[in-house]
Parts: structure tokens; C-alpha cells; sequence
């Protein structure tokens, strides 16, 4: 049963638009959602989260925008750069050290 | 400074073999995950440790895997016997206690078992 869903396994965007990626989620008890950049070869690593009293979380090319209604949350890039293509992880925690991980989107950006 | 680090960082082994995947957190850091990560499940928790002691182990697939962390700078991760399907890469990440939630992952080992 996957609580935190990435239904899009790959994106391709071309460079200078905007990258969304999308994240569902279950369980209404998760808190705190963060997103996870990871290149071939190496380990994920930490990009920008957002804890659910907020709705919106921007770190310069970067912003996350949570819809608990929905349970949904995406990340946006502005504007996509070769750079950025990575495979990014949602994750999700319901107040503990636990978090629960998608299975991933893989983003290509295109010159 | 230097980040999580794992060895090895590939694994090949024969069916029946034991296995043992070893990780060094970051200096200072109290909590300690392992995760497996395949294409149809994506990143699963498998066991976490606060202060060396393990909380949460809910994610170990089987009594064949088991994991231990007798100190603050060593944990490790080990399959007896491995099986074909325990083919996947597996990850350390680490976490301060002042971090909210953030974890810093090791580059993973990736494990073949034939």
C-alpha cells in the first residue's frame, strides 16, 4: 500500500520552462513533505520541504505548493536547467523520524 | 567534512552468501536509516536507529536481513542468506537531532546476488 504516490515515472521539459512535479498522498496524520534530487550513482539529497501549516514554500528557482484538501503536493522549477535532470523524491512523515518515500520521477530537461 | 559513507559501494554475490553492508554517519549525527531502493517500490525504510538503539525495524523484509549499530560512527546491514531478490541498492542516510526531518544519504551499494 504506497501512502506517498508519484504517478508520473518520467517528465521531459525543455530547458527555460517550467518543471511540475507531482506527489499524492493517504494518510491525512502526514505533517511534513520534503523533495529529494538524486543523480545517477550518488544519494538522494535534500531540495526543499514544507510542513502542512504552510501552503507554499519557495527557495529560488524552486517552490512547493501543498494542497492538503487534495493531499496533493508539486514542485515547481523555474526555469529548468540541463542541471535539474534527476530523479525527485517526495517523501512524507507523520510527526516522526520515520519518513515514507515515493518511487520517483525522473526529469529530463532538454536543451 | 566528510558526508555518510558507505562500502562497499558494489556487492556481487552468490546465492546463499552472506552479506554485510557497513556505514559510517556524518560525526554528530543521532539518527541512522537503511533503505533499499528498487524500481517497483521505490525508497523503502527498512530499520532506523536513535542513539544506537533501533526503533523502528517494521521495514526488515525478512529474518534474513538484520542490522546492528554498536557505536555512534558504524552500523551494519547484513543478509543471510542473500537471495536473487534481495537484488537492489541499498542506502545509509543520517540525521542531526537539530534537523527537522532532513536526512543526509550515503551514495549507496549497489547489491547483485546471481
Amino acid at each position: 500500500d504506497q501512502q506517498v504516490k508519484q504517478n508520473s515515472p518520467s517528465l521531459s521539459v525543455q530547458e527555460g520552462r517550467i518543471s511540475i512535479l507531482n506527489c499524492d498522498y493517504t494518510n491525512s496524520m502526514f505533517d511534513y513533505f520534503l523533495w529529494y534530487k538524486k543523480y545517477p550513482a550518488e544519494g538522494p539529497t535534500f531540495l526543499i520541504s514544507i510542513s502542512s501549516i504552510k501552503d507554499k514554500n519557495e527557495d529560488g528557482r524552486f517552490t512547493v505548493f501543498l494542497n492538503k484538501s487534495a493531499k496533493h503536493l508539486s514542485l515547481h522549477i523555474v526555469p529548468s536547467q540541463p542541471g535539474d535532470s534527476a530523479v525527485y523524491f517526495c517523501a512524507a512523515s507523520a510527526g516522526t523520524d520515520k519518513l515514507i518515500f515515493g518511487t520517483g520521477t525522473r526529469l529530463q530537461v532538454f536543451p | 567534512d566528510a558526508g555518510v559513507i558507505q562500502s562497499p559501494r558494489h556487492e556481487v554475490t552468490e546465492m546463499g552468501q552472506e552479506v554485510t553492508l557497513r556505514c559510517k554517519p556524518i560525526s554528530g549525527h543521532n539518527s541512522l536509516f537503511w533503505y533499499r531502493q528498487t524500481m517497483m517500490r521505490g525508497l523503502e525504510l527498512l530499520i532506523y536507529f536513535n542513539n544506537n538503539v533501533p526503533i523502528d525495524d517494521s521495514g526488515m523484509p525478512e529474518d534474513r536481513f538484520s542490522a546492528k549499530m554498536p557505536n555512534a560512527s558504524f552500523s551494519t546491514l547484513k543478509i543471510q542468506p542473500s537471495e536473487p531478490r534481495d537484488s537492489a541498492v541499498y542506502f545509509c542516510a543520517s540525521r542531526s537531532g537539530t534537523s527537522v526531518y532532513e536526512q543526509y544519504f550515503g551514495p549507496g551499494t549497489r547489491l547483485t546476488v546471481t
